[in-house]
């Protein structure tokens, strides 16, 4: 069964910092991977997506992740954190099966806390 | 477009009490998902519709809990009897035929079970 790993339960930074999170997961065939974010009070969102192509993403709010298929990484990344991105963010993959995958499995989640 | 509305939002209820949650997915949507994330965790599959059908109901604790989809749009989620380890947010989503994957989440109905 595929799985989902993400490093860091809670990451607190300062306004400007730069932001990685990461996020690895298990299965050798093809997925799909996403970034989901929740911010407070509010439903899930997506922030971006890979499906093929490149494999940096760019995703809303100047968020991006990069696939490295070696690694089975999937990381998220923005040069310059604002306070506006204090919010939970989930990592999630689904099998490509050509068809529609269809079903998520998500990371436990990070907590960012972004510090004015 | 209105997104995927969820009731109620909250609900306080006593073990071995029943409770129903009830979704209207996407207008258009054929596929409805119902997660259930418990606190510090990501959402884990309980139930996935294809329209009425529910075609993936593997992660349902079938001895308590049942889903039903009756017209293919609206779904309802029901705990019967509720016990403490339920406590949690149940999150309904849906995807539509072009949306390739990208899956559009309700704000979710928190239960808390005394």
């Amino acid at each position: 069964a595929q799985s989902v790993s993400q490093h860091n339960h809670h990451v607190i930074l300062s306004e400007a910092a730069s932001l990685e999170l990461g996020c690895n997961y298990s299965y050798g065939g093809t997925v799909n991977l996403f970034w989901y974010v929740q911010y407070p009070g509010q439903h899930l969102q997506l922030l971006l997506k890979y499906f093929s192509g490149d494999p940096l993403v760019k995703g809303i709010k100047g968020f991006e992740a990069e696939f490295i298929k070696s690694k089975f990484s999937f990381n998220l990344r923005k040069p310059s954190v604002q306070w506006s991105d204090t919010a939970e963010y989930f990592c999630a993959v689904s099998l490509n099966s050509g068809a529609g995958s269809y079903q998520l499995t998500f990371g436990k989640g990070t907590k960012l806390s972004v510090i004015p | 477009e209105a997104g995927v509305v969820q009731s109620p939002r909250y609900k306080i209820i006593e073990k071995k009490q029943p409770v129903a949650f009830w979704c209207n997915p996407i207008s258009g949507h054929n596929t409805l998902y119902w997660y259930r994330q418990n606190l510090g965790q990501g959402p884990e599959l309980l139930i996935r519709y294809e329209n009425e059908e529910a075609v993936d109901d593997s992660q349902l604790p079938k001895d308590r809990f049942s889903a039903e989809r009756l017209k293919g749009v609206d779904s309802t989620l029901k705990i019967q009897p509720a016990e403490l380890g339920d406590s949690a947010v149940y999150l309904c989503a849906s995807m539509g035929r072009e949306d390739r994957d990208e899956q559009f989440f309700g704000p979710g109905t928190r239960l808390t079970v005394l």
